[in-house]
Protein backbone atom coordinates (compact mmCIF):
# COMPACT_ATOMS: atom_id res chain seq x y z
CA UNK A 1 0.00 0.00 0.00
CA UNK A 2 0.91 3.77 0.00
CA UNK A 3 3.51 4.78 2.51
CA UNK A 4 3.72 8.35 4.30
CA UNK A 5 7.39 9.26 6.07
CA UNK A 6 6.20 11.43 8.64
CA UNK A 7 9.05 13.20 10.89
CA UNK A 8 10.18 13.40 13.60
CA UNK A 9 9.56 10.91 15.48
CA UNK A 10 9.70 12.45 18.44
CA UNK A 11 10.22 16.08 19.96
CA UNK A 12 11.00 17.11 23.61
CA UNK A 13 10.60 20.85 23.47
CA UNK A 14 9.90 23.90 26.03
CA UNK A 15 6.96 26.11 25.94
CA UNK A 16 7.48 28.40 24.03
CA UNK A 17 9.05 26.80 21.57
CA UNK A 18 8.07 26.55 18.06
CA UNK A 19 7.37 23.27 16.79
CA UNK A 20 7.17 21.62 13.02
CA UNK A 21 6.47 18.52 11.32
CA UNK A 22 6.11 16.80 8.03
CA UNK A 23 5.14 14.15 6.03
CA UNK A 24 6.36 12.60 2.57
CA UNK A 25 5.05 10.59 0.33
CA UNK A 26 6.18 8.40 -3.13
CA UNK A 27 2.95 8.84 -4.68
CA UNK A 28 0.38 11.64 -4.64
CA UNK A 29 -2.45 12.62 -2.75
CA UNK A 30 -5.64 15.35 -3.21
CA UNK A 31 -6.31 15.59 0.38
CA UNK A 32 -4.39 16.16 3.16
CA UNK A 33 -5.28 15.93 6.55
CA UNK A 34 -3.27 16.41 10.37
CA UNK A 35 -5.14 14.88 13.56
CA UNK A 36 -4.07 15.24 17.29
CA UNK A 37 -4.29 12.66 19.45
CA UNK A 38 -4.46 12.88 23.60
CA UNK A 39 -3.38 10.50 25.65
CA UNK A 40 -6.28 7.69 26.08
CA UNK A 41 -8.57 9.48 23.32
CA UNK A 42 -9.12 8.74 19.62
CA UNK A 43 -7.61 11.77 16.95
CA UNK A 44 -9.34 14.69 16.53
CA UNK A 45 -9.08 16.74 13.58
CA UNK A 46 -6.53 19.76 13.32
CA UNK A 47 -6.55 21.12 10.12
CA UNK A 48 -7.81 19.69 6.51
CA UNK A 49 -6.28 20.61 3.36
CA UNK A 50 -7.62 20.22 -0.21
CA UNK A 51 -5.57 21.60 -2.95
CA UNK A 52 -2.12 22.16 -3.89
CA UNK A 53 -0.12 24.83 -2.28
CA UNK A 54 -2.76 25.49 0.27
CA UNK A 55 -1.67 26.98 4.00
CA UNK A 56 -4.34 27.32 6.39
CA UNK A 57 -3.67 28.58 9.87
CA UNK A 58 -6.23 27.14 12.93
CA UNK A 59 -4.90 29.31 15.93
CA UNK A 60 -1.31 28.73 16.73
CA UNK A 61 -1.57 25.98 14.13
CA UNK A 62 -0.48 25.93 10.47
CA UNK A 63 -0.44 24.03 7.60
CA UNK A 64 0.71 23.78 4.09
CA UNK A 65 -0.14 20.93 1.44
CA UNK A 66 2.90 20.94 -0.68
CA UNK A 67 2.77 21.98 -4.41
CA UNK A 68 4.23 18.33 -5.18
CA UNK A 69 0.97 16.90 -3.88
CA UNK A 70 3.30 14.08 -2.40
CA UNK A 71 4.23 16.04 1.15
CA UNK A 72 2.61 18.46 3.82
CA UNK A 73 3.87 20.26 7.04
CA UNK A 74 2.46 21.05 10.29
CA UNK A 75 3.66 24.36 12.32
CA UNK A 76 2.79 24.64 16.16
CA UNK A 77 3.74 28.64 17.47
CA UNK A 78 4.48 29.38 21.00
CA UNK A 79 3.61 25.98 22.36
CA UNK A 80 2.12 25.62 25.55
CA UNK A 81 1.69 22.42 27.99
CA UNK A 82 -1.55 20.77 26.61
CA UNK A 83 -0.29 20.48 22.78
CA UNK A 84 1.30 17.41 24.58
CA UNK A 85 0.04 14.58 22.55
CA UNK A 86 0.26 12.55 19.13
CA UNK A 87 0.06 14.17 15.90
CA UNK A 88 -0.71 12.18 12.68
CA UNK A 89 -0.65 13.42 9.05
CA UNK A 90 -3.29 11.18 6.93
CA UNK A 91 -2.84 11.13 2.52
CA UNK A 92 -6.19 10.79 0.85
CA UNK A 93 -6.66 10.05 -2.79
CA UNK A 94 -10.50 10.71 -2.92
CA UNK A 95 -11.92 8.69 -5.59
CA UNK A 96 -10.12 5.55 -4.18
CA UNK A 97 -10.87 2.75 -2.08
CA UNK A 98 -14.27 5.09 -0.97
CA UNK A 99 -11.64 7.50 0.20
CA UNK A 100 -9.49 5.54 2.63
CA UNK A 101 -6.80 7.32 4.56
CA UNK A 102 -3.06 7.04 4.67
CA UNK A 103 -1.51 7.84 7.44
CA UNK A 104 1.79 8.91 9.17
CA UNK A 105 3.44 6.78 12.41
CA UNK A 106 3.33 10.29 14.65
CA UNK A 107 4.78 12.52 16.14
CA UNK A 108 5.22 12.51 19.61
CA UNK A 109 5.22 15.57 21.71
CA UNK A 110 6.29 16.41 25.08
CA UNK A 111 6.28 19.89 25.81
CA UNK A 112 8.17 20.79 29.20
CA UNK A 113 7.02 23.65 31.19
CA UNK B 1 -21.99 16.57 18.64
CA UNK B 2 -21.00 14.23 16.42
CA UNK B 3 -20.44 10.56 18.79
CA UNK B 4 -18.98 7.77 17.26
CA UNK B 5 -18.89 5.10 20.62
CA UNK B 6 -17.00 2.05 21.15
CA UNK B 7 -18.03 -0.48 23.37
CA UNK B 8 -15.75 -1.35 25.76
CA UNK B 9 -12.42 0.34 26.79
CA UNK B 10 -10.22 -2.36 27.94
CA UNK B 11 -10.75 -5.86 27.36
CA UNK B 12 -8.63 -8.61 28.50
CA UNK B 13 -9.20 -12.01 26.63
CA UNK B 14 -7.36 -15.45 26.69
CA UNK B 15 -5.70 -16.98 23.17
CA UNK B 16 -8.47 -18.85 21.17
CA UNK B 17 -11.43 -16.48 22.22
CA UNK B 18 -13.56 -15.07 20.23
CA UNK B 19 -13.97 -11.22 20.42
CA UNK B 20 -16.47 -8.35 19.04
CA UNK B 21 -15.53 -4.84 19.22
CA UNK B 22 -18.87 -2.66 18.39
CA UNK B 23 -18.30 0.72 17.74
CA UNK B 24 -21.86 2.75 16.74
CA UNK B 25 -22.13 6.39 15.15
CA UNK B 26 -24.87 9.00 15.37
CA UNK B 27 -24.56 11.02 12.36
CA UNK B 28 -25.70 8.81 9.81
CA UNK B 29 -22.18 8.42 7.84
CA UNK B 30 -21.81 6.00 4.69
CA UNK B 31 -18.71 5.07 5.87
CA UNK B 32 -17.19 3.33 8.24
CA UNK B 33 -13.43 2.07 9.36
CA UNK B 34 -11.66 0.12 11.63
CA UNK B 35 -8.14 0.84 12.56
CA UNK B 36 -5.37 -0.78 14.70
CA UNK B 37 -2.80 1.19 16.60
CA UNK B 38 0.48 0.28 17.40
CA UNK B 39 3.54 2.30 18.98
CA UNK B 40 6.03 3.47 16.09
CA UNK B 41 3.52 2.10 13.16
CA UNK B 42 1.01 4.69 13.56
CA UNK B 43 -2.96 3.90 12.37
CA UNK B 44 -3.08 0.43 10.16
CA UNK B 45 -6.40 0.19 8.16
CA UNK B 46 -8.11 -3.08 8.92
CA UNK B 47 -11.41 -3.41 7.37
CA UNK B 48 -13.89 -0.46 6.01
CA UNK B 49 -17.50 -0.40 4.82
CA UNK B 50 -19.47 2.37 2.65
CA UNK B 51 -22.62 1.09 3.40
CA UNK B 52 -24.78 -1.47 5.02
CA UNK B 53 -23.34 -4.92 4.01
CA UNK B 54 -21.02 -4.05 2.41
CA UNK B 55 -17.30 -4.58 3.43
CA UNK B 56 -13.51 -3.89 1.89
CA UNK B 57 -10.26 -5.15 3.09
CA UNK B 58 -7.67 -2.36 3.81
CA UNK B 59 -4.04 -3.19 4.62
CA UNK B 60 -3.99 -5.46 7.57
CA UNK B 61 -7.35 -8.01 6.95
CA UNK B 62 -5.68 -10.72 8.58
CA UNK B 63 -7.27 -12.57 10.98
CA UNK B 64 -9.95 -9.75 11.47
CA UNK B 65 -13.70 -9.77 10.07
CA UNK B 66 -16.68 -7.28 10.31
CA UNK B 67 -20.11 -7.05 10.19
CA UNK B 68 -22.79 -3.98 9.07
CA UNK B 69 -25.81 -4.90 9.55
CA UNK B 70 -27.12 -1.52 10.13
CA UNK B 71 -25.82 1.48 9.31
CA UNK B 72 -24.82 3.18 12.24
CA UNK B 73 -22.99 -0.17 13.67
CA UNK B 74 -19.87 -1.53 12.40
CA UNK B 75 -18.44 -4.72 14.12
CA UNK B 76 -14.46 -6.04 14.22
CA UNK B 77 -14.74 -9.65 15.10
CA UNK B 78 -11.37 -11.54 15.94
CA UNK B 79 -12.81 -15.00 15.24
CA UNK B 80 -9.53 -17.02 17.26
CA UNK B 81 -7.91 -14.22 19.05
CA UNK B 82 -3.96 -14.21 19.17
CA UNK B 83 -1.23 -12.20 21.30
CA UNK B 84 0.22 -10.85 18.08
CA UNK B 85 -3.69 -9.06 18.28
CA UNK B 86 -3.12 -7.34 21.43
CA UNK B 87 -3.01 -3.68 20.33
CA UNK B 88 -5.10 -0.52 20.54
CA UNK B 89 -8.35 -0.27 17.75
CA UNK B 90 -9.87 2.62 16.50
CA UNK B 91 -13.17 2.87 14.88
CA UNK B 92 -13.78 6.05 12.85
CA UNK B 93 -16.91 7.02 10.15
CA UNK B 94 -16.98 9.49 7.61
CA UNK B 95 -19.20 11.15 5.65
CA UNK B 96 -18.87 10.40 1.65
CA UNK B 97 -15.41 11.37 0.42
CA UNK B 98 -15.07 14.51 2.80
CA UNK B 99 -11.98 13.08 4.42
CA UNK B 100 -12.50 13.95 7.64
CA UNK B 101 -12.52 10.87 10.32
CA UNK B 102 -14.07 10.97 13.44
CA UNK B 103 -12.84 8.44 16.05
CA UNK B 104 -14.15 6.93 18.76
CA UNK B 105 -12.03 6.89 22.52
CA UNK B 106 -10.74 3.49 21.21
CA UNK B 107 -10.69 -0.35 22.79
CA UNK B 108 -7.37 -1.58 24.24
CA UNK B 109 -7.20 -5.35 23.69
CA UNK B 110 -4.99 -7.44 25.70
CA UNK B 111 -4.77 -10.93 24.62
CA UNK B 112 -3.25 -13.35 27.05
Amino acid sequence: GQQLNQSPQSMFIQEGEDVSMNCTSSSIFNTWLWYKQDPGEGPVLLIALYKAGELTSNGRLTAQFGTTRKDSFLNISASIPSDVGIYFCAGQLRNFGAGKSTFGDGTTLTVKP
Amino acid sequence: DVKVTQSSRYLVKRTGEKVFLECVQDMDHENMFWYRQDPGLGLRLIYFSYDVKMKEKGDIPEGYSVSREKKERFSLILESASTNQTSMYLCASRLGNTGELFFGEGSRLTVL
